[in-house]
């Protein structure tokens, strides 16, 4: 079942300008990540954020986590073409598995 | 270089023919698993193996088999496929930290 919920499900930018990408869970969790998968190919792990983390940056991109909100953002500045792609959070429970549970994904186009 | 590698990338075969799907890493991670991907649903986790000899039942196991008898590899079987299992599937690593590496992935298609 899924977990993460993200919004808007699809998004068009100007390169240049900046993207934010949302993510809704329900239960509780350990920590929140958020992927990048191109067109069918492989999943690529963008950045990892604690339960115990507020915010969260690694180059271009900021992650802010909520738990009171169960949310997150995830914030891509400076667009660039290249960062067209599908973007999926995903989140970790408690528990021996620690199964990531995804969302559908936000499709991300940025018009060059 | 860090990573997981999956064979095959692209399978077609045909319905009741047994397959299996290779996962390898080279990290040395004792927790492995296989997700699918589909349209409109996302990925779901098919098995996982918290170490050798350790495996369990994720959100959609039916119709698959794991086995894990080395740390290091990973292989879903299946036995008798079906055209409802036509999906892209990701083999997956952990390190203790919950930091997740994925295959290419393997796209199969059921006839």
């Amino acid at each position: 079942s899924q977990q993460g919920e993200e919004d808007p499900q699809a998004l068009s930018i100007q390169e240049g300008e900046n993207a934010t990408m949302n993510c809704s869970y329900k239960t509780s969790i350990n920590n929140l990540q958020w992927y990048r998968q191109n067109s069918g190919r492989g999943l690529v792990h963008l950045i990892l954020i604690r339960s115990n983390e507020r915010e969260k940056h690694s180059g271009r991109l900021r992650v802010t986590l909520d738990t009171s909100k169960k949310s997150s953002s995830l914030l891509i500045t400076a667009s660039r073409a290249a960062d067209t792609a599908s973007y999926f959070c995903a989140t970790v429970g408690g528990g021996a598995n620690s199964k990531l549970t995804f969302g559908k994904g936000i499709t991300l186009s940025v018009r060059p | 270089e860090a990573q997981v590698t999956q064979n095959p990338r692209y399978l077609i075969t045909v319905t009741g023919k047994k397959l299996t799907v290779t996962c390898s890493q080279n990290m040395n991670h004792e927790y492995m698993s296989w997700y699918r991907q589909d349209p409109g649903l996302g990925l779901r986790q098919i098995y996982y193996s918290m170490n050798v000899e350790v495996t369990d039942k994720g959100d959609v196991p039916e119709g698959y088999k794991v086995s894990r008898k080395e740390k290091r590899n990973f292989p879903l079987i299946l036995e008798s496929p079906s055209p409802n299992q036509t999906s892209l599937y990701f083999c997956a690593s952990r390190d203790s930290v919950n930091g997740y590496t994925f295959g290419s992935g393997t796209r199969l298609t059921v006839v």
